[in-house]
């Protein structure tokens, strides 16, 4: 059973970048799409990117700007990195499988982890 | 930008029906997917593709999608389905996804 956790820092200074980790077990990263999904404190779910096996891959136009995914397939590791953070990117942070298709939905999820922008 | 609509809560009584409406869904979406998420808990799929139940959901959880607009009904409401319900959409024009703002279930 594919199994996904996230890690990095859970503090992170504004202005600087937040780098997190999602490590796969269990499963392969072909020939799935991932996501990053992040929740605000008491918020909703917002989707931040997504990347293809291949290299393909699509932002939020609202944090476009400031990300970076890439994909590991040696290390069976998904990465995101955020620029510029300030206290609004606040959040837990989800990395998340879906099918074959773009259009599938998101299964299984990572716990998640929570980073905290503050000085 | 793309938004979808869900009420931002409903309240329901133990045994009755609680329907959780996603709107304004346009038709560069072609199927919506749903998630639960209970307290502390990351979100987990109950209903994917419109109307397809992954394995261990219960029956009495279903979805539908018609006329702009997505539904997920649960009956029989159950103290354990307390929780929080986002749709979630695909955008074919942009490849981009979508969540709703999200539902809280409050069982009475």
């Amino acid at each position: 059973q594919v199994q996904l956790q996230e890690s990095g820092p859970g503090l992170v200074k504004p202005s600087e970048t937040l780098s997190l980790t999602c490590t796969i077990s269990g499963g392969s990263i072909r020939p799935y799409y991932w996501s990053w999904i992040r929740q605000p404190p008491g918020k909703g779910l917002e989707w931040i990117g997504h990347m293809y096996f291949t290299g393909g891959r699509e932002y939020s136009p609202s944090l476009r700007s400031r990300v970076t995914m890439a994909l590991d397939l040696s290390k069976n590791q998904f990465t995101l990195n955020l620029d510029s953070v300030t206290a609004a990117d606040t959040a837990i942070y989800y990395c998340a499988r879906h099918g074959l298709h773009t259009s599938d939905h998101h299964d299984p999820w990572g716990l998640g982890t929570l980073v905290t922008v503050s000085s | 930008s793309y938004v979808v609509t869900q009420p931002p809560s409903l309240s329901v009584a133990p045994g009755e029906t609680a329907r959780i409406t996603c709107g304004e869904i346009n038709s560069r979406s072609q199927t919506v997917h749903w998630y639960q998420q209970r307290p502390g808990q990351a979100p987990a799929v109950v209903i994917h593709h419109d109307s397809d139940r992954p394995s261990g959901i219960p029956e009495r959880i279903s979805g539908s999608n018609s006329d702009n607009s997505a539904t997920l009904t649960i009956s029989g409401v159950e103290a354990g389905d307390e929780a929080d319900y986002y749709c979630q959409v695909w955008d074919s024009t942009s490849d981009h996804r979508v969540f709703g703002g999200g539902t809280r279930l409050t069982v009475l």
